[in-house]
This record gives structure tokens, sequence and C-alpha cells, in this order.
């Protein structure tokens, strides 16, 4: 699978938007972009994923670029419960593994 | 949505003895399980991939005989650390896919924490 390249971390304020971009130059035509977190202490949990078009669900938005080449995670009102490490990672073959990078740690001040 | 469930989510045990950790999928068969260890700090690792009444295939590094796994069931997956000793101590996570459907999403355990003293 292809590498993603993320921010080690970000700040955010409570109730504000929140852009996590996430680079794949490398992807593949058959890669699908998926977004997991993982709060402190838990399991990682599925965020959103998409593969050519921008995606809507009720925890966040996935915009995709049109080449590909990086997408970015928005959350539309970032809550204290958002703040964890959220992975970005491309995966071309449903029911295999992902494979975590080191993600973006996202903190959410009051 | 699906749930898989750890147990035990903690354990503490002596450095030569042997831990064995269960990870179950409640409400679907997974024909599939995956087992994950996560370092303070640092992100998921993937372990082995356990497959429903086959041996499991382990990743590069990972020790088979150290680490064994047991897929019995369609809704049981086991990870045995046999002679554990304390760099054993870490995260230990299982995940699993829904066979069926878009199988785009797993489904992930809430994690066993292993120290080992």
């Amino acid at each position: 699978d292809a590498k993603t390249t993320q921010p080690n971390s970000m700040e955010s304020n409570e109730e504000e938007p929140v852009h996590l971009p996430c680079n794949h130059s490398t992807i593949s035509g058959t890669d699908y972009i998926h977004w997991y977190r993982q709060l402190p202490s838990q399991g990682p949990e599925y965020v959103i994923h998409g593969l050519t078009s921008n995606v809507n669900n009720r925890m966040a938005s996935l915009a995709i670029a049109e080449d590909r080449k990086s997408s970015t995670l928005i959350l539309h009102r970032a809550t204290l419960r958002d703040a964890a490490v959220y992975y970005c990672i491309l995966r071309n073959q449903a029911g295999t593994a992902l494979i975590f990078g080191k993600g973006t740690t996202l903190s959410v001040s009051s | 949505g699906a749930v898989v469930s750890q147990h035990p989510s903690w354990v503490i045990c002596k450095s030569g003895t042997s831990v064995k950790i269960e990870c179950r999928s409640l409400d679907f068969q997974a024909t599939t399980m995956f087992w994950y260890r996560q370092f303070p700090k640092q992100s998921l690792m993937l372990m082995a991939t356990s497959n429903e009444g086959s041996k499991a295939t382990y990743e590069q590094g990972v020790e088979k005989d150290k680490f064994l796994i047991n897929h019995a069931s369609l809704t049981l997956s086991t990870l045995t650390v046999t002679s554990a000793h304390p760099e054993d101590s870490s995260f230990y996570i299982c995940s699993a896919t829904r066979p069926g459907g878009s199988s785009y999403e797993q489904y992930f355990g809430p994690g066993t924490r292993l120290t080992v003293t």
C-alpha cells in the first residue's frame, strides 16, 4: 500500500472547524483513502473513507483532491471528545489489514 | 455498528508466564481477524492475520512461537503471549472485518494492556 504523510500534531478550539491534511502522492488508482481515529487508551474507530468523490457522514467530511494525491478530513465543529490521533490510511483491497502510520494528534481546547 | 470485544482489558503477569488474550466478534462472524501491538506514544503495528480454521500469517519480525494465535471459530481468536518478558508489555488490539457487505470497515476491539513484571 502507498504511504501517507500527515502532520504530527494540530490544535483546535472547541466549536471550530478542523481540517486535517494527508498527502499521498504515490496513491494508485485502486487505493481507497480511509480515516480512522484513536482516542486515548482505546482501539481505533472508523471515521470515513472515499475513492474519488468527496464524502460526508455524521462524523466528518472527506475532501479528496482532483489528482487524488492529497485529502483532507474535516470536522465541522470540534468538541473535546474529538481529541484523538487521526490516521489516514490507503488500502486497495477490502478485507485486508490496515497499516497505520504515525497519524496526527489533534488537541482541542475549550 | 458491529462490536468487537477483548478480554481481559488489562493484565499483569510475572516474567516467564504465559498470557492469553481473547478477541470476540459479538454480532457478526469474522473469517479474518487481525492482531496489532502498540507501544506507548507509537502507532499500531500489525503482528499477524488470523484466518478461521487455518494457521495465522505473521508479519516479519514477529515470533510465531512466542505469539500463538488460534482462530478456532468464526467469532473468537486468541493471542497467547508465551514466556512473557517485560519487553512484551504493550497494548494489544484486535480487529475484524465483517464478511459480505462492502467490508470496507474494520472493527477494532478496545485493546488489552499487558504489563509484565
